[in-house]
């Protein structure tokens, strides 16, 4: 168990629906980091919180956004959805800065789109 | 751009056959080499950091290497419950403060008993 959590484990919606992913830290990370998984294109990193502050993007579509609450919690909201973006969808945690630099990642949401 | 390539993409061996993976990475200025297993349907579960040429790091069967152009994971004496999707990840500059990381496509290892 890597302390990660992500809510739900499951999520099966149609096109053109909107929804929202969940993801907790480990606790006292600061970082957290979404991933998108696909069989054809692998892991691919989308975006990146820091203390609730964007720092990075990724291959991430303007159709997705994120955000990083007070608590830490972060949560990925995926809108106008395609069949195309069922995948697995995973958030990490890393400590920070002065932390190291391994990101532990939670067991994922499978996203399915019909 | 960083990029990974980790081959081969499926290996299987019978218990007790040791191997290795690759890991060829192309980054300007490598900060770290990661390696995960991955389950099916599940999270990644982090294996090994690796920051330096020469370096290597030991896990039960496991052993990591890294030289200026690839890794390798060393699997010693595999059991079927080392069956997995092994994945290869680098960090580079280009992340930033951000530290990202991008990954290659993975290798699958059956070990058959």
């Amino acid at each position: 168990d890597s302390g990660v959590t992500q809510t739900p484990k499951h999520l099966i919606t149609a096109t053109g629906q909107r929804v929202t992913l969940r993801c907790s830290p480990r606790s006292g990370d600061l970082s957290v980091y979404w991933y998108q998984q696909s069989l054809d294109q692998g892991l691919q990193f989308l975006i990146h919180y820091y203390n609730g502050e964007e720092r990075a993007k990724g291959n991430i579509l303007e159709r997705f956004s994120a955000q990083q609450f007070p608590d830490l919690h972060s949560e990925l909201n995926l809108s106008s959805l395609e069949l195309g973006d069922s995948a697995l969808y995973f958030c990490a945690s890393r400590a920070g800065t002065g932390g190291t630099d391994t990101q532990y990642f939670g067991p994922g949401t499978r996203l399915t789109v019909l | 751009e960083d990029q990974v390539t980790q081959s081969p993409e499926a290996l299987r061996l019978q218990e007790g056959e040791s191997s290795s993976l690759n890991c060829s990475y192309t980054v300007s200025g490598l900060r770290g080499l990661f390696w995960y297993r991955q389950d099916p349907g599940k999270g990644p579960e982090f294996l090994f950091t690796l920051y330096s040429a020469g370096e290597e790091k030991e896990k039960e069967r496991l052993k990591a290497t890294l030289t200026k152009k690839e890794s390798f994971l060393h699997i010693t004496a595999p059991k079927p419950e080392d069956s997995a999707t092994y994945l290869c990840a680098v960090q580079g500059p280009r992340s930033g403060s951000a530290r990202q990381l991008t990954f290659g496509s993975g290798t699958q290892l059956t070990v058959l008993p």
